[in-house]
């Protein structure tokens, strides 16, 4: 069955460091996404993404975020300069563009520690 | 705005017992609902969905769960627990009349099914 695939499963950084994490999504899925969720905390929405350009994006998602999609099949979170509460667990999401009714597939996710 | 709640942090219950996991959402228009589980260390993983017809929709697992409108609720259902249900759920919603596919989450309930 294919699914969401998320790199790295854990990342620590040092506090103002660059972070990228990668996502491949499902093949013919056209929207992308990406959540974070603190931990003991409600999963929240970062933002959207489709045609190669932002659909939407949460007030979380402000400059130190950016998103890009560098090739057919990769789909990227960039932070600029990471801060403590950018500690989370990040999953991205992916959906068939022929399934109007927003079923999301997730990835495993990737878990950020900022120190 | 769209919201999701779920009254309850967690939901005990004992294997074999019928189980009832609570959600409630708020959309201005009418809502797509969705119902997705998570595992320890695991990525959200798809249950089941309302989009339209039938208020009881069936899932993966055994599990079920009604929409009813009136009290704008759609609450996760199943007949007879199993130890391995023990996970985190969490409920989500999208407004069909919304231009995007954008998910708000709940902020989640631990079901634990003790033996």
């Amino acid at each position: 069955e294919p699914e969401v695939t998320q790199t790295p499963s854990h990342q620590v950084t040092q506090m103002g460091q660059e972070v990228i994490l990668r996502c491949v999504p499902i093949s013919n899925h056209l929207y992308f996404y990406w959540y974070r969720q603190i931990l003991g905390q409600k999963v929240e929405f970062l933002v959207s993404f489709y045609n190669n350009e932002i659909s939407e994006k949460s007030e979380i998602f402000d400059d130190q975020f950016s998103v890009e999609r560098p090739d057919g099949s990769n789909f990227t979170l960039k932070i600029r300069s990471t801060k403590l509460e950018d500690s989370a667990m990040y999953f991205c999401a992916s959906r068939d563009p022929g399934l109007n009714t927003g079923e999301l597939f997730f990835g495993e996710g990737s878990r950020l520690t900022v120190l | 705005a769209q919201s999701v709640a779920q009254p309850e942090d967690q939901v005990n219950v004992a294997e074999g017992n019928p189980l009832t996991v609570k959600c409630t959402y708020s959309v201005s228009g009418n809502p797509y609902l969705f119902w997705y589980v998570q595992y320890p260390n695991r990525g959200l993983q798809f249950l089941l969905k309302y989009i339209t017809g039938d208020n009881l929709v069936k899932g993966s697992y055994g599990f079920e769960a009604e929409f009813n409108k009136s009290q704008t609720s759609f609450h996760l259902k199943k007949p007879s627990a199993l130890v391995s249900d023990s996970a985190l759920y969490f409920c989500a919603v999208r407004d069909r009349n919304s231009g995007y596919s954008t998910l708000t989450f709940g902020k989640g309930t631990m079901l634990l099914v003790s033996p």
